[in-house]
């Protein structure tokens, strides 16, 4: 079945620390996107790419930093630069625009 | 800048229908779009309007009106299934910028 898989589903991390998510579609979209989620609010933009070895920052990059080395991946780093990381963290992709485009199930991270 | 706004809670009845609205701001606008989502899990793709008027795909229908930066979701036979979050979302220029609004609350009471 084709989708978007993020891993881990739950993650702790303690202050100071790095930390990766992961994110996998075997969709053969060419854009993918990380959002960022709080509480009762809506999504923000980190970062996004329109096609391999290239990307772009959103609205709320710093902290955050990606690659995009194969179609199918996107990972995304939660460096200790980020102020206030705890947040779920939900990865797309899109055959076109971000308008219509497919989220994986996400990534509840917590510092600790 | 750009924003988004649309009511934070909409109260329905099983069987009823419910619209929720959609106003923006935003510059180089590309299209409107709709996702649920249900608590805890992944917004889900419901529609998209790029052109003026009404896109209708089952239950659902999206409604774009472009000169007065207004949109409408509505939902028709509302079940209890549909008890979930619903965000709007434009895109700038190009489209890959999406700015999501704060998402509408709907509960459909029996």
């Amino acid at each position: 079945d084709g989708g978007i898989t993020q891993s881990p589903k739950y993650l702790f991390r303690k202050e100071g620390q790095n930390v990766t998510l992961s994110c996998e579609q075997n969709l053969n979209h060419d854009a993918m996107y990380w959002y960022r989620q709080d509480p009762g609010q809506g999504l923000r933009l980190i970062y996004y790419s329109q096609i391999v070895n290239d990307f772009q920052k959103g609205d709320i990059a710093e902290g955050y930093s990606v690659s995009r080395e194969k179609k199918e991946s996107f990972p995304l780093t939660v460096t200790s630069a980020q102020k206030n990381p705890t947040a779920f963290y939900l990865c797309a992709s899109s055959p076109r625009t971000a308008l219509e485009a497919f989220f994986g199930q996400g990534t509840r991270l917590t510092v600790v | 800048g750009q924003s988004l706004e649309q009511p934070s809670e909409v109260t329905a009845v099983e069987g009823a229908i419910v619209q929720i609205n959609c106003t923006y701001q935003t510059s180089g606008f590309y299209g409107l779009s709709w996702y649920q989502q249900h608590d805890g899990g992944a917004p889900t793709f419901l529609s998209y309007n790029a052109l003026d008027g009404l896109e209708e795909t089952g239950r659902f229908s999206s409604f774009l009106s472009r000169s007065d930066s207004y949109g409408y979701l509505l939902l028709q036979e509302l079940q209890m299934k549909d008890s979930a979050s619903y965000f709007c979302a434009v895109g700038g220029t190009g489209g890959f910028k999406t700015i999501f609004g704060a998402g509408t609350r709907l509960f459909v009471k029996a």
